[in-house]
């Protein structure tokens, strides 16, 4: 089945990298769009960007460019987010996705188990 | 930038149907999708490209979509459906999220 494993938690602190991975079995990697999505405790979804694995291009939203990076690996089926200057407010679970493209619009399905990033001085 | 808005709480009695609505401008246009999140796990897809739901959603959820507001409708809703919802569509080439409905079943 689709199936998308992504790495495990991290703790942080203020002004540094981290890179969370998304493992994606079951399908074709290089055929479907991958995206990432954060949510921080109690608080709703926040896009964060999107990859073509095949190709590498790359979208971000504009609150996170300059500072957000999708990259894959594609002869390992895995998708990578590196967010860099880490904030408190950073603090959040990260989502991988799978992006599914229809006749009309794309949706997000399946999502990843999600992994808890944890910025702390 | 564009804004979807959701009720923050919905309530329902058990067997009853509830309707969670997200409100953007010429959402119409726009084929959003809905995604049910239950406490401590991932977003699950119930409903893509207004009306469809994906296999193994139960034929309770339904999604219509007119004008600038979209509806998830639960029909004879279940405990299990207790959840938070959120709504998502696309405005160009950028992802927007809801803020999120809550739905309690009691």
């Amino acid at each position: 089945q689709v199936q998308l494993l992504q790495s495990g938690a991290e703790v942080k602190k203020p002004g540094a990298s981290v890179k969370v991975s998304c493992k994606a079995s079951g399908y074709t990697f290089t055929n479907y769009d991958l995206n990432w999505v954060r949510q921080a405790s109690g608080q709703g979804l926040e896009w964060m960007g999107w990859m073509n694995p095949n190709s590498g291009n790359t979208g971000y939203a504009q609150k996170f460019q300059g500072r957000v990076t999708i990259t894959r690996n594609t002869s390992i089926s895995t998708a990578y987010m590196e967010l860099t200057s880490l904030k408190s407010e950073d603090t959040a679970v990260y989502y991988c996705a799978r992006g599914n493209s229809g006749y009309y619009s794309k949706w997000f399905d399946p999502w990843g188990q999600g992994t808890l990033v944890t910025v702390s001085s | 930038s564009y804004e979807l808005t959701q009720p923050p709480s919905v309530s329902v009695s058990p067997g009853q149907t509830a309707s969670i609505t997200c409100y953007g401008d010429k959402l119409g246009d726009t084929y959003p999708c809905w995604f049910q999140q239950k406490a401590g796990q991932s977003p699950v897809l119930v409903m893509y490209e207004d009306n469809t739901r994906p296999s193994g959603i139960p034929e309770r959820f339904s999604g219509s979509n007119s004008g600038n507001t979209a509806t998830l409708t639960i029909s004879g809703t279940q405990s299990m459906d207790e959840a938070d919802y959120y709504c998502q569509a696309w405005d160009s080439s950028t992802v927007v999220f809801g803020g999120g409905t809550k739905l309690t079943v009691l």
